[in-house]
């Protein structure tokens, strides 16, 4: 069964610039999660979706953040324009029972 | 507002040594709570995880230990090995007619020394 994939692994942008990453959960997961992971720390749910809807985005800039998830399949995750305390790793998730399953993230990181 | 609280920050153990590993959460919806296990540069992999409705689950060298009334439950690694030197997530997540979000602890990393 193939996992969650994630692109890119590695960004490095400046401050201001737009950013966008991809995920493609496993097929029939329903429930699709972007969480933000600052180096150190716990992961931090952005938000999070049953098929194309949002269930919970209650943690998301949405000044500078937005996501979707097209056909109830891939999501997107952009951020724009990007800030300094941006910079961490981005992971998507997946679900369709108790487990979930992540991808290995995108690094990002903003100078 | 930090749902699940994770102790210690770290920990280092002797190989062949025991690490445990303490959360406490407060949201009693809680219903279903998983270890993951980190190595750097990859994403969380589910070690291990437990219902409200049993005290105790084990595979392997790992075993969760859970206590519904103080809302506390804990990460054994029994006999570690310096393979098993990781971050270690608990995290809590609630059924409402679909999964909700899961809530992390903040993470504890462990160093198993040969």
């Amino acid at each position: 069964e193939a996992g969650v994939a994630q692109s890119p692994r590695y960004k490095i942008i400046e401050k201001r610039q737009s950013v966008a990453f991809w995920c493609n959960p496993i097929s029939g997961h329903a429930t699709l999660y972007w969480y933000q992971q600052i180096l150190g720390q716990g992961p931090k749910l952005l938000i999070q979706f049953q098929n194309n809807g949002v269930v919970d985005d209650s943690q998301l800039p949405k000044d500078r953040f937005s996501a979707e998830r097209l056909k109830g399949v891939d999501s997107t995750l952009k951020i724009q324009p990007a800030k300094l305390e941006d910079s961490a790793v981005y992971l998507c998730a997946s679900r369709m029972s108790a487990e979930a399953f992540f991808g290995q993230g995108t690094r990002l990181t903003v100078v | 507002q930090q749902q699940v609280k994770q102790s210690p920050q770290s920990l280092i153990v002797q190989k062949g040594g025991i690490s445990i590993i303490n959360c406490a959460y407060e949201n009693t919806a809680f219903d279903y709570f998983p270890w993951y296990q980190q190595f750097p540069g990859k994403g969380p992999a589910l070690l291990i995880a437990i219902r409200p409705d049993v005290s105790e689950k084990k595979e392997g060298r790992f075993t969760i230990s859970f206590n519904k009334s103080a809302k506390q439950f804990s990460l054994h690694i029994m006999d570690s090995q310096p393979g098993d030197s990781a971050t270690y997530f608990c995290a809590a997540s609630s059924w409402g007619g679909s999964w909700g979000k899961l809530q992390f602890g903040a993470g504890t990393q462990v160093v198993v020394t040969p």
